[in-house]
């Protein structure tokens, strides 16, 4: 069976970075990209960006861009997402999934899309 | 960046009614693909269409989805008490894959 297990939730202060591993299971890693979703409190989703499993490809969302950072490691099959300078609106449930297939949009922009597979979600509380 | 409303935000609905749930789109969605999804309190988002109307396997025939372009309805027949959760649609036409705000399918 294909699983995404996430890392446990995490506080910080202020101006921190956080990491959130997704580890991955069931399939071969490589054939397909992660994507990462965050939530806030009793709002919608919001997609964060997407990683290649097989090369450095990335496509990160503006709002992220210069904050995020999305690795993959595929000796573990673990996939990482660094957030750094946090403030009170990073307080989230952060989400890895996996789509079906990996895109590539007109604009040249890799992503995925109809995440079957989603890990458990790793809340992140950012506080003072 | 392509914006999905979804309409209505609440929905109030009795098990064994019929949902009907709608997902607008700013810009024509390429390929059709639209993707619907269940939430519940708690839980990650569950998968129930892809492509606007390609049921996931082992989601029940009660749910499915129609429209192309810039109009997408997911419709849930006969609701069970478990059809009571958030729906958000997502468009993966082209990046960046944007969701709606979510329509929230409560007990009347």
């Amino acid at each position: 069976q294909v699983h995404l297990v996430q890392s446990g939730a995490e506080v910080k202060r202020p101006g921190a970075s956080v990491t959130v591993s997704c580890k991955a299971s069931g399939y071969t890693f490589v054939d397909y990209g992660i994507t990462w979703v965050r939530q806030a409190p009793g709002q919608g989703l919001e997609w964060m960006g997407w990683i290649s499993a097989n090369n450095p490809n990335t496509n990160y969302a503006q709002k992220f861009q210069g904050r995020v950072t999305m690795t993959t490691d595929t000796y573990t099959n673990t996939v990482y997402m660094e957030l750094r300078r946090l403030s009170s609106d990073d307080t989230a449930v952060y989400y890895c999934a996996r789509g079906g297939a990996d895109y590539r949009d007109v604009n040249g922009y890799f992503y995925s899309g109809a995440f079957g597979v989603w890990g458990q979600g790793t809340m992140v509380t950012v506080s003072s | 960046d392509i914006v999905l409303t979804q309409s209505p935000g609440t929905l109030s609905l009795s098990p064994g009614e019929r949902a009907t749930l709608s997902c607008r789109a700013s810009q024509s969605v390429g390929s059709d693909f639209l993707a619907w999804y269940q939430q519940k309190p708690g839980q990650a988002p569950r998968l129930l269409i892809s492509a606007a109307s390609t049921r996931v396997t082992d989601i029940s025939d009660r749910f499915s989805g129609d429209g192309s372009g810039t109009d997408f309805t997911l419709t849930i027949d006969r609701l069970e008490p478990e059809d009571f959760a958030v729906y958000y649609c997502q468009q993966y036409g082209r990046s960046p894959p944007t969701f709606g705000g979510g329509t929230k399918v409560e007990i009347k």
